[in-house]
C-alpha cells in the first residue's frame, strides 16, 4: 500500500470548516483513500472513502486531486466533538493485503 | 455505535497468564480484523479471518492466536502474557475483504498486565 504524509497536528475554530491534507504521491490506479478518526482512545471511527471521485457524506467531504498524489478530508463545520487523531490511509483494491496500515495521523484540535 | 462489540472492556492480569478477548462483528459481516495499540506502536494489525478461515497475518507473536467460529464471532488468545503485551486490542469487521469496504471498529478491550 502506498505511504502517506500528515501534518502531525492543526487546530480549528469551532463552526469553521476543517481542511485536512493528505499526500499520497506513490498511490497506484487500485488504491483507495481511507479517512478515520480516533477519538481518545475510542476504537477508530470510519468516516469517508474515495477511489477517484470527490465523496461527500454525512460526516464530511473527501476531495481526491486529479493526479490522486494528494487529498483533502473537510469537516465542514467543525465542532469541539471532532477532536481527534485523523487517519489517512490508502488501501489496495487486489491482493491477499487486506488490513489498514495506521501511521502517525493529524490530531485536530477544535478550539472554542 | 459501530455494531461491533468486544469483551470483556477492561481486563487486569499478570505476567505468565492467559486470557481470551472475543469480539462479535456487525451483522452481515464476514471478515474480523484484530489490532493492537500499544503507547509507543501505534495501531497494528495482528491477523485477520474471513467467513472462519486466517486470510492474512500481520506482526502476531507466536503467543497469541486467534480463530473464527460458525457463528463468525472471534476470539484473540493470549498466552504467556508480559508487561510489554499491555496495550488496548481492536476488532474490526467489513462484509468481505475487498479493499472498497470499509472496515468498523469496536471500543477495543484495554489489557493491562501487572
Amino acid at each position: 500500500d502506498a505511504k502517506t504524509t500528515q501534518p502531525p497536528s492543526m487546530d480549528c475554530a469551532e463552526g469553521r470548516a476543517a481542511n485536512l491534507p493528505c499526500n499520497h504521491s506513490t498511490i497506484s490506479g487500485n488504491e483507495y483513500v481511507y479517512w478515520y478518526r480516533q477519538i481518545h482512545s475510542q476504537g477508530p471511527q470510519y468516516i469517508i472513502h474515495g477511489l477517484k471521485n470527490n465523496e461527500t457524506n454525512e460526516m464530511a467531504s473527501l476531495i481526491i486531486t486529479e493526479d490522486r498524489k494528494s487529498s483533502t478530508l473537510i469537516l465542514p463545520h467543525a465542532t469541539l466533538r471532532d477532536t481527534a487523531v485523523y487517519y489517512c490511509i490508502v488501501r489496495r483494491f487486489s491482493g491477499s493485503a487486506r488490513q489498514l496500515t495506521f501511521g502517525s495521523g493529524t490530531q485536530l484540535t477544535v478550539l472554542p | 455505535d459501530s455494531g461491533v462489540t468486544q469483551t470483556p472492556k477492561h481486563l487486569i492480569t499478570a505476567t505468565g497468564q492467559r486470557v481470551t478477548l472475543r469480539c462479535s462483528p456487525r451483522s452481515g459481516d464476514l471478515s474480523v480484523y484484530w489490532y493492537q495499540q500499544s503507547l509507543d506502536q501505534g495501531l497494528q494489525f495482528l491477523i485477520q479471518y474471513y467467513n472462519g478461515e486466517e486470510r492474512a497475518k500481520g506482526n502476531i507473536l507466536e503467543r497469541f492466536s486467534a480463530q473464527q467460529f460458525p457463528d463468525l464471532h472471534s476470539e484473540l488468545n493470549l498466552s504467556s502474557l508480559e508487561l510489554g503485551d499491555s496495550a488496548l486490542y481492536f476488532c474490526a469487521s467489513s462484509p468481505a475483504g475487498g479493499a472498497g469496504q470499509p472496515q468498523h471498529f469496536g471500543d477495543g478491550t484495554r489489557l493491562s498486565i501487572l
